[in-house]
């Protein structure tokens, strides 16, 4: 199957700080980008999407940026909560890929009172 | 939103035994459901795509003889996981797309967390 098999690294903020999530997705002809929270023992969590024809989406307290050229995505969290700690993934689709989605390997974040 | 519920939520099966996981889309029909099966730690790793009325599509280094998909219906899909083994055990998660085109909305099911002893 698809994915990299890798642990997850780890990112550690204080609360009230403002998180940054990087992904590097694999398919240049992808066009479509989400991502999920997944807290433990529980399914991923839609966060927020982006096509391919943007390159910056915002939502509640987070923010999606796509940089095609390098083919990287990143989240930005805004004043980030202890609820905020999970793994987030970021998720690429493609309109010829029979809208299956392949995830990236994930970032664990962890959020410091 | 919608709601995609799995069954059961956790299962413990003795090695060499088969064990049946359900993936219910509750209130949308679904074409097309996708099976990932994640290790402790890792990310998502898709399986097999499951089509309604067709056979599954599997991702490559998946068995198709092992992990057996069937959608016999709009609402719901399954995965049998047979001669489970301790290696097969893993957390397996299910999503389903509505019959709408394709737009993204993508829901996923609770997981189902099988541990083979």
């Amino acid at each position: 199957g698809e994915s990299v098999g890798l642990h997850l690294p780890t990112l550690s903020v204080q609360e009230g700080d403002n998180s940054i999530i990087n992904c590097a997705y694999s398919n240049s002809a992808s066009d479509y980008f989400i991502w999920y929270k997944q807290e433990s023992g529980k399914g991923p969590q839609f966060i927020i999407d982006i096509r391919s024809n943007m390159d910056k989406r915002q939502g509640q307290r987070v923010t999606v940026l796509l940089n095609k050229t390098v083919k990287h995505l990143s989240l930005q969290i805004a004043a980030t909560q202890p609820g905020d700690s999970a793994v987030y993934f970021c998720a690429e689709a493609g309109y010829n890929q029979g809208g299956k989605l392949i995830f990236g390997q994930g970032t664990e974040l962890s959020v410091k009172p | 939103g919608a709601v995609v519920s799995q069954h059961p939520s956790r299962v413990i099966c003795k090695s060499g035994t088969s064990v049946k996981i359900e993936c219910r889309s509750l209130d949308f029909q679904a074409t097309t459901m996708f099976w990932y099966r994640q290790f402790p730690k890792q990310s998502l790793m898709l399986m097999a795509t499951s089509n309604e009325g067709s056979k599954a599509t599997y991702e490559q280094g998946v068995e198709k003889d092992k992990f057996l998909i069937n959608h016999a219906s709009l609402t719901l899909s399954t995965l049998t996981v047979t001669s489970a083994h301790p290696e097969d055990s893993s957390f397996y998660i299910c999503s389903a797309r509505d019959k709408g085109p394709f737009s993204g909305e993508l829901f996923f099911g609770e997981g189902s967390r099988l541990t083979v002893l």
